[in-house]
């Protein structure tokens, strides 16, 4: 069975700064690994994906993840935050091939402070 | 960029009461989803829906639960009679070849 852990609920950073989300997963199989971000009254949107090819994963808005196995995380990371950053994150690991079935993190709500 | 679209954005219904959500995925898109979020828990998946039938569904999606694309355009929820636990953010998605997955903004459905 696959899992997924966000360790924190709220992220509190100073714009400009670096973005740290962290996620844990656990899977019997190799997943495939997502970010997504949920913007007030707006869907979710695919940050970038993992899905076995390069470990570190570059994705939109300067945002990238690094799959480590050893420590079967998949933190999101960004050099400098912007204030338009501030957003709900979801962490989804996906044991298939595609969305067949997913499962969600509970989601890290990041704010940015001007 | 084409976007899935979600009707109505709430949705207040009586305990017992039928709803159906509504969802337009991106119209060259053939894989179809619905995902549902309680308040302050995990997103989670309901059902995939390929080629006019439905391909996986949770143990959430019982009997109660039934999707619909009656048109070729739209893409449906019905909740035959809704309970107080049915209350959460429904989110539709779509996909052409399940690689990338594209969400609506979300129906929040609350039951009294």
């Amino acid at each position: 069975a696959q899992s997924v852990t966000q360790l924190d609920s709220h992220v509190s950073v100073s714009e400009g700064t670096p973005v740290l989300l962290r996620c844990n997963y656990s899977s019997s199989y190799s997943p495939s690994l997502f970010w997504y971000v949920q913007h007030p009254n707006k869907g979710l949107q695919l940050l970038l994906k993992y899905t076995s090819a390069a470990t570190l994963v570059k994705g939109i808005n300067g945002f990238e993840a690094e799959f480590k196995k050893s420590e079967t995380s998949f933190h999101l990371t960004k050099p400098s935050a912007h204030m338009s950053d501030a957003a709900e994150y979801f962490c989804v690991v996906s044991e298939g091939g595609g969305y067949q079935k997913v499962t969600f993190g509970t989601g890290t709500k990041l704010q940015v402070i001007p | 960029e084409p976007e899935v679209t979600q009707t109505p954005s709430h949705q207040v219904t009586q305990m017992g009461q039928e709803v159906i959500l509504r969802c337009v995925p991106i119209s060259n898109h053939l894989y179809f989803y619905w995902y549902r979020q309680i308040l302050g828990q995990k997103v989670e998946f309901l059902v995939s829906f390929y080629n006019n039938e439905i391909s996986e569904k949770s143990e959430i999606f019982d009997d109660q639960f039934s999707v619909e694309r009656p048109d070729g355009s739209n893409f449906t929820l019905k909740i035959r009679s809704t309970k107080l636990e049915d209350s959460a953010m429904y989110f539709c998605a779509s996909s052409r070849d399940r690689e990338k997955l594209f969400f609506g903004s979300g129906t929040q459905l609350s039951v009294l």
